[in-house]
């Protein structure tokens, strides 16, 4: 089983402020996807592929990375992006996500 | 318009089983591959099945044996039946598109079903 390590477990970041939030796997890993929880919500896709962008997902969202290191950047956070973000790898069965990384507001 | 609605979720005894349904919309889901992502209260989500596009079966250890993936392309519904229900299977229980019908990530998800498993 791939083990997908997120860090840190909670971001406090001030509005307009950039979150980089990181993802490392236990073996190197090419399929990659971010997804964004709202409390009370279902995930939201973000990222796919490591650096692609899902339909309708503002530009200020980047991710990035390669083999077992992988990064979603938030680059100036707006009120909605206070969230919990997971990454996961559909590389390997079974699928698995890391344990989450919470953005709070500073 | 892609739409996912799940239901099926109760409380339900240790031990005992319980369907939970995900009816689609705006998409075939026989062309997809089709997943149930689980989520315990206050945790993180847990990948518990996949139905491929070609009808192939994939289960997290944690449920195999207990919990069947199917569904019928009649209704373009998604099921898990699930059995010998425990105490940590209460969640709340995601049905979710794979973009491909073998492969890929998760492009759409439901609002999820809550299942709560106690006596």
């Amino acid at each position: 089983e791939i083990v997908m390590t997120q860090s840190p477990a909670t971001l406090s970041v001030s509005p307009g402020e950039r979150a980089t939030l990181s993802c490392r796997a236990s073996q190197s890993i090419f399929n990659l996807a971010w997804y964004q929880q709202r409390p009370g919500q279902a995930p939201r896709l973000l990222i796919y592929d490591a650096s692609t962008r899902a339909t309708g997902i503002p530009a200020r969202f980047s991710g990035s990375g390669s083999g077992t290191e992988f990064t979603l950047t938030i680059s100036s956070l707006q009120s909605e992006d206070f969230a919990v973000y997971y990454c996961q790898q559909y590389n390997n069965w079974p699928l698995t996500f890391g344990q989450g990384t919470k953005v709070e507001i500073k | 318009e892609v739409q996912l609605l799940e239901s099926g979720g109760d409380l339900v005894q240790p031990g005992g089983s319980l369907r939970l349904s995900c009816a689609a919309s705006g998409f075939t889901v026989s062309n997809y591959g089709m997943s149930w992502v689980r989520q315990a209260p206050g945790k993180g989500l847990e990948w518990v099945s996949t139905i491929s596009g070609g009808g192939y079966t994939y289960y997290a250890d944690s449920v195999k044996g207990r919990f069947t993936i199917s569904r019928d392309n009649s209704k373009n519904t998604l099921y898990l039946q699930m059995n010998n229900l425990r105490a940590e299977d209460t969640a709340v229980y995601y049905c979710a598109r794979r973009v491909a019908a073998v492969g890929g990530h998760f492009d759409y998800w439901g609002q999820g079903t809550l299942v709560t498993v106690s006596s």
